[in-house]
């Protein structure tokens, strides 16, 4: 079974700043796919940013960036020029490529940032 | 398109009834899923069907049944709510074929309590 953990409970910083959330994951599998999400105070969740585990370049969008080390099973997410709407609970996901949709989350990180 | 939509937003039940919630989507996912969210905790996937009449369990099925009758539609059913139950109920859904399959949109949440 695949698990994912977070170790970060909280994280706070100040508006303008870059924060980096760190994620590992374990697995046997080869191919997959790893998540962001955030979800803020109104609880939707929202994608931020996926990688496909064959991919060797790191995704990028916009202010998000990962840092995915497929070797250490290692997904962190870079939030560069954090904005006070960057305010969330942000969490880490993992799904298999083969078979159905299946999410498996880690715990979250609350990630706060201060004007 | 409304996306995925979810009823109710919130509801407050007694150990021992039942309840349906309803998850519906407009944009002809194959895929759809139901996860739960506990405080501190990550989602956790209970039930998920590949296509209409296909369903299967998730990590935490117990006390929970599905059916998927048509491709919009994925209801949860508690037939004898308890306490544990008591959760923010989360229904995702999705296209079966790559590149797209990976992408979940989430509905809004059924905060459901129980007494």
């Amino acid at each position: 079974a695949q698990t994912v953990t977070q170790s970060q409970p909280e994280m706070s910083v100040q508006e303008a700043e870059t924060v980096t959330l760190s994620c590992t994951y374990d697995t046997s599998e080869n191919n997959y796919y790893l998540f962001w999400y955030k979800q803020p105070p109104s609880r939707q969740m929202i994608l931020v940013i996926r990688q496909e585990a064959y991919k060797q370049q790191n995704a990028t969008e916009n202010r998000f960036s990962v840092n995915f080390q497929k070797a250490a099973k290692s997904f962190s997410l870079k939030i560069s020029d954090s904005q006070l709407g960057d305010t969330a609970m942000y969490f880490c996901a993992f799904m298999k490529q083969s078979g159905a949709q299946k999410l498996v989350f880690g715990q979250g990180t609350r990630l706060t940032i201060n004007p | 398109n409304a996306g995925v939509t979810q009823t109710p937003k919130f509801q407050v039940l007694k150990t021992g009834q039942s309840m349906t919630l309803q998850c519906a989507q407009d944009m002809n996912h194959e895929y759809m899923s139901w996860y739960r969210q506990d405080p501190g905790m990550g989602l956790r996937l209970i039930h998920y069907s590949v296509g209409a009449g296909i369903t299967d369990q998730g990590e935490v099925p117990n006390g929970y049944n599905v059916s998927r009758s048509t491709t919009e539609d994925f209801p949860l059913r508690l037939l004898s709510a308890a306490p544990s139950q008591t959760s923010v109920y989360f229904c995702a859904s999705s296209y079966s074929k790559s590149p797209l399959q990976e992408t979940q949109y989430f509905g809004p949440g059924t905060r459901l309590l129980v007494l």
